[in-house]
């Protein structure tokens, strides 16, 4: 079994939709839990940290349940820039970050 | 403040030859790591080191690489000998402390013909 593990994908998803992505992992001791986006070709870059208590920044949302080992990313009102690939990141007390495969997600006008 | 930078973004090496990929982290930070993403796969962690200090190299193939971080200059991924499978993006991240934010580098492309 992965350490995370996500959906590929692809989601094609129209202008304006409302779009989920789900996550889990295996180690049930991990600290610390992330989404990043990374575009095609490019580097990971933080979009946001997960926290049990579930927290929002604009458009996006993001939850952590932490008996079910699961993580969720909310994008709400699509716009064309939210397409790229995104990445669940998991971050034990060893400090190296475990990232799933990653979500694809083309947003289509 | 710059942000992590590698050199160089894209390496050309033939069968046998050795690369060497070379990372800055950002202003202030001691901590660095190492990631590979081949293609089509997620990043996968290689070591992690602090100045002049290999803290896990659980990530590493035993033979033909090593990594170094030395008191004044850049992180250092060397790999010796490299084959076709070594051919992927080479992700370096920098990070101000403990459970910080890990910042990547826009990556070094390695191809190996």
């Amino acid at each position: 079994r992965k350490e995370v593990e996500q959906d590929p994908g692809p989601f094609n998803v129209p202008e304006g939709a409302t779009v989920a992505f789900n996550c889990t992992y295996s180690n049930s001791a991990s600290q610390s839990f992330f989404w990043y986006r990374q575009d095609c070709r490019k580097e990971p870059k933080l979009l946001m940290s997960v926290y049990s208590s579930g927290n929002e920044d604009g458009r996006f949302t993001a939850q952590l349940n932490r008996a079910s080992q699961y993580i969720s990313l909310l994008i709400r009102d699509s716009k064309l820039s939210d397409s790229a690939t995104y990445l669940c990141v998991v971050n034990s007390m060893t400090e190296k970050l475990t990232f799933g495969t990653g979500t694809r997600l083309t947003i289509i006008p | 403040n710059a942000g992590v930078m590698q050199n160089p973004r894209h390496l050309v090496r033939r069968r046998g030859q050795e690369a060497r990929l070379r990372c800055s982290p950002m202003k202030g930070h001691s901590h660095v790591y190492w990631y590979r993403q081949l293609p089509e796969e997620g990043l996968k962690f290689m070591v992690y080191l602090q100045k002049e200090n290999i803290i896990d190299e659980s990530g590493m193939p035993k033979e033909r690489f090593s990594a170094e971080f030395p008191k004044e200059g850049p992180s250092i991924l060397r790999i010796q000998q490299v084959v076709r499978g070594d051919s992927a993006a080479y992700f370096c991240a920098s990070q101000l402390g403990l459970q910080e934010t890990q910042y990547f580098g826009p990556g070094t492309r390695l191809l190996v013909l």
